[in-house]
């Protein structure tokens, strides 16, 4: 069964350093997310991808993120200057459809630990 | 801002006991899908609502859509240690493009 792989399983940085999470998403997938997760805590929405633009942000998702599908099978989540709240469990996800309308494949998660 | 809340934040149940989890939005929802999420895991979907007063089920999970689309429910019938997780409602706005995901559910199954 296809699925949607994250790379790498765990990144330790330190404040103030750049980190890019790579994400290969399911091939005839269309839409592509990141999420992300603090410890115990519930899932929050970053950005939604399609088409090779930005379609929706939070307001988690500022100036220090950015989102890119380089190629035609991966795509990544930059944090330009971490900080020690960045730390958290960071999910992409793909759907064949829009959010309205299908399921959303996460992938396993990179742990960002920023110290 | 848009709310998911979910309610109990943690249950404990015998194994062979029921289960519900309650979701609650604070706006009308286009639609809900659930998710489980292991220990250690990643979110799994587990279905999708769209319709007003929906219901629909899986083997022993249940699970409603409100009539006003504001809140879903999750129910488990005699539970297994398999069931074991955490439980996610996410609901998305007429608007937008974004799954709200709610505050998780987490069930421990004492065999």
């Amino acid at each position: 069964e296809p699925e949607v792989t994250q790379t790498p399983s765990h990144q330790v940085t330190q404040m103030g350093q750049e980190v890019i999470l790579r994400c290969v998403p399911i091939s005839n997938h269309l839409y592509f997310y990141w999420y992300r997760q603090i410890l115990g805590q519930k899932v929050e929405f970053l950005v939604s991808f399609y088409n090779n633009e930005i379609s929706e942000k939070s307001e988690i998702f500022d100036d220090q993120f950015s989102v890119e599908r380089p190629d035609g099978s991966n795509f990544t989540l930059k944090i330009r200057s971490t900080k020690l709240e960045d730390s958290a469990m960071y999910f992409c996800a793909s759907s064949r459809s829009a959010a309205g309308g299908g399921e959303q494949y996460f992938g396993p998660g990179t742990r960002l630990t920023v110290t | 801002g848009q709310q998911v809340m979910q309610i109990p934040q943690y249950q404990h149940v015998q194994e062979g006991e029921d289960f519900t989890t309650y979701c609650n939005s604070s706006t009308t929802l286009s639609n809900i899908q659930w998710y489980k999420q292991r220990p250690g895991g990643h979110p799994v979907f587990l279905i999708q609502l769209v319709k007003s007063g929906e219901v629909k089920k899986q083997k022993r999970l249940t699970f409603q859509f409100g009539e006003a689309k504001k809140n879903s429910s999750l129910h488990i019938t005699a539970t297994q240690t398999t069931d074991v997780g955490t439980y996610f409602c996410a609901g998305l706005r007429y608007t937008g493009n974004q799954f709200y995901f709610g505050t998780g559910t987490s069930l421990t199954v004492i065999p």
